[in-house]
């Protein structure tokens, strides 16, 4: 069945850092790929997603590209801040699902 | 953007009682519905999926005695704890919409529930 492997957390990083959370996949079909973040007592919100090999999604400084080859999709951000402290979750839909799997979340915190 | 709103966002109850929380899709007509619980520093765990105008489909090892689901319109869905006790407490957060592969879930804001 289809599965989401992240990197164990939690993450600790100074203001400014260079972050970067991997995801890797599997899946039977030809799945689109999600990055969703929890800020603390909130449900998840899509921080962006790609839904064919080699697409960028892109939001808010974060980056993740759609490696079909290395089934991965990793998310980066340049130069975190305070406030990008949050829970990451990567996901992936199948082909005609409707239903998320998701990986275990990582949990961000960036220090002034 | 789409919008799911959840209802309430904290409840504290006694052990024994039932508890009701509600899913509704704001702007948009959901047929299906999914209902998550998320303990402290965990994953989201699927415990159903939740079909406007029939029986709701529970992943394994739910109770559905226990997670009563109802889904009795195109916006609103519901999760009934009954009896709930302690080891019931949790997150609890639903999501709608996005059904097919390429467009993403839309998340309420969850629910805390405490049982005391």
């Amino acid at each position: 069945g289809d599965s989401v492997t992240q990197m164990e957390g939690p993450v600790t990083l100074s203001e400014e850092a260079f972050l970067t959370i991997n995801c890797t996949y599997t899946a039977t079909g030809y799945p689109s790929l999600f990055w969703y973040v929890q800020y603390p007592g909130e449900g998840l919100q899509l921080l962006l997603k790609a839904t064919k090999a080699d697409d960028k999604g892109s939001n808010k400084g974060f980056e993740a590209t759609y490696r079909k080859e290395t089934t991965s999709f990793h998310l980066e951000k340049g130069s975190v801040q305070v406030s990008d402290s949050a829970v990451y979750f990567c996901a992936l839909k199948d082909t005609n699902a409707g239903k998320s799997t998701f990986g275990d979340g990582t949990t961000l915190t960036v220090k002034p | 953007g789409a919008v799911v709103s959840q209802h309430p966002s904290w409840v504290i109850c006694k052990s024994g009682t039932s508890v009701k929380i509600e899913c509704r899709s704001l702007d948009f007509q959901a047929t299906t519905m999914f209902w998550y619980r998320q303990f402290p520093k965990q994953s989201l765990m699927l415990m159903a999926t939740s079909n406007e105008g029939s029986k709701a489909t529970y992943e394994q090892g739910v109770e559905k005695d226990k997670f009563l689901i109802n889904h009795a319109s195109l916006t609103l869905s519901t999760l009934t704890v009954t009896s709930a006790h302690p080891e019931d407490s949790s997150f609890y957060i639903c999501s709608a919409g996005g059904l097919m592969s390429n467009q993403p879930q839309h998340f309420g804001d969850g629910t805390r529930l405490s049982i005391l």
